[in-house]
């Protein structure tokens, strides 16, 4: 089967911890895409990777990192320098012939 | 720049009515529109996409959509609703595709009621 996996699904971290979440995905899609979902206010960019060894800023990147050694890997680190980290982390991926994102199951962090 | 408006944060029907989300879209350059649907604690599952083929744009599990350029909107709509419709509905714009930057509303709730 293909699709986007992310782990782990509940992830909790102490204040002042780095903490990496993992996105892959067998769709052999070109871009893959980092997002952070808080109630009420829908889905912000962090982090998007059109190619491998290249990423560009979202929205709301400050805090965060990423790289994209792999087609099929773009983990995300949660750094100290996140302020608020508590969050639902979504990863998504798409090519240019379908157009369209689809996303894993996403991972909940809480900070401790 | 590109953006969306979900107006209602919450909506409820009874089961069996007609199911209407709004959302309205900005954007500088004819859009790609989407609407997502969530289940708790689970990823985003595309609904379906208008990439400008057609105004009214058929999707899964019985949900459609109409294109409406003179009022920059893109509603999502069922004609009748069931108890598993019950989701968070997200609406979402691009300039450019799903393969660039999509820009998404801030959701909305459907409570369906026995």
């Amino acid at each position: 089967d293909g699709g986007i996996t992310q782990s782990p699904k509940y992830l909790f971290r102490k204040e002042g911890q780095n903490v990496t979440l993992s996105c892959e995905q067998n769709l052999n899609h070109d871009a893959m895409y980092w997002y952070r979902q808080d109630p009420g206010q829908g889905l912000r960019l962090i982090y998007y990777s059109q190619i491998v060894n290249d990423f560009q800023k979202g929205d709301i990147a400050e805090g965060y990192s990423v790289s994209r050694e792999k087609k099929e890997s773009f983990p995300l680190t949660v750094t100290s320098a996140q302020k608020n980290p508590t969050a639902f982390y979504l990863c998504a991926s798409s090519n240019r012939q379908i157009d369209t994102q689809y996303f894993g199951p996403g991972t909940r962090l809480t900070v401790l | 720049a590109q953006s969306v408006t979900q107006l209602g944060s919450h909506v409820s029907v009874s089961e069996g009515a007609l199911v209407l989300l709004r959302c309205n879209y900005s954007s500088s350059v004819p859009p790609y529109l989407f609407w997502y649907v969530q289940y708790p604690n689970q990823g985003l599952q595309l609904l379906l996409k208008y990439t400008s083929a057609a105004t009214l744009v058929k999707g899964i599990n019985g949900f459609e959509a109409e294109f409406k350029k003179s009022e920059t909107s893109f509603h999502l709509t069922k004609p009748s609703a069931h108890m598993s419709d019950a989701a968070e509905y997200f609406c979402a714009v691009s300039d450019s595709g799903g393969y660039q930057k999509v820009t998404f509303g801030t959701g909305t709730k459907l409570q369906v009621i026995p």
